[in-house]
């Protein structure tokens, strides 16, 4: 089965910096799909930002990126400029491919942005 | 953009009885849609997939009989907790499988008394 680690419980980051949420996952599979999901106090998931593994490209979303690294199963975000209404607890999540199945979340990361 | 909505979005009901909670996608038709569970500060573990037209595929450890899911049409998907006690109380989220992605309804808070 498929897992995913986040080991961050909490970050915090001063409003405009920079801050990396890192994700980790095991699976025996060679194509799958990762994302990241954020969600707010009023908990409706937000996708941020998604990767295809058969790309190597990292995917970029405006101020969010993502730094892929498939062989060590690495997947972590990076959001520049930070801004207040990017506090939220963020997911890392996991499909198999074909991408028919649900997806398998990490235990999440609570973003505090100070201002 | 795709829009999943979900009702009832709370619901607080009495131990034993039953409660049942829809999950429509307003603007496309989804043949898949999931059903996922979140405890208070916890991640969300999916529960169940829901596919039009056959039996929901549940997750080791969800009872099937407890947790009726039904897939009517390529809009609607419910799940209706049967004779609930308060280990179920939990926030219950639905997604639905499009063309372009899953999309994720608001969620249904509920409270078993």
């Amino acid at each position: 089965a498929q897992t995913v680690t986040q080991s961050q419980p909490e970050m915090s980051v001063q409003e405009a910096e920079t801050v990396t949420l890192s994700c980790t996952y095991d699976t025996s599979e060679s194509d799958y799909y990762l994302f990241w999901y954020k969600q707010p106090p009023s908990r409706q998931m937000i996708l941020v930002i998604r990767q295809e593994a058969y790309k190597q490209q990292n995917a970029t979303e405006n101020r969010f990126s993502v730094n892929f690294q498939k062989a060590a199963k690495s997947f972590s975000l990076k959001i520049s400029d930070s801004q207040l209404g990017d506090a939220a607890m963020y997911f890392c999540a996991y499909r198999s491919p074909g991408g028919a199945d649900g997806l398998t979340f990490g235990k999440g990361t609570h973003l505090i942005i100070q201002p | 953009g795709a829009v999943v909505s979900q009702h009832p979005s709370w619901v607080i009901c009495k131990s034993g009885t039953s409660v049942k909670i829809e999950c429509r996608s307003l603007d496309f038709q989804a043949t898949t849609m999931f059903w996922y569970r979140q405890f208070p500060k916890q991640s969300l573990m999916l529960m169940a997939t829901s596919n039009e037209g056959s039996k929901a595929t549940y997750e080791q450890g969800v009872e099937k009989d407890k947790f009726l899911i039904n897939h009517a049409s390529l809009t609607l998907s419910t799940l209706t907790v049967t004779s609930a006690h308060p280990e179920d109380s939990s926030f219950y989220i639905c997604s639905a499988l499009g063309v372009t992605g899953e999309y994720f309804g608001p969620g249904t808070r509920l409270l078993v008394l």
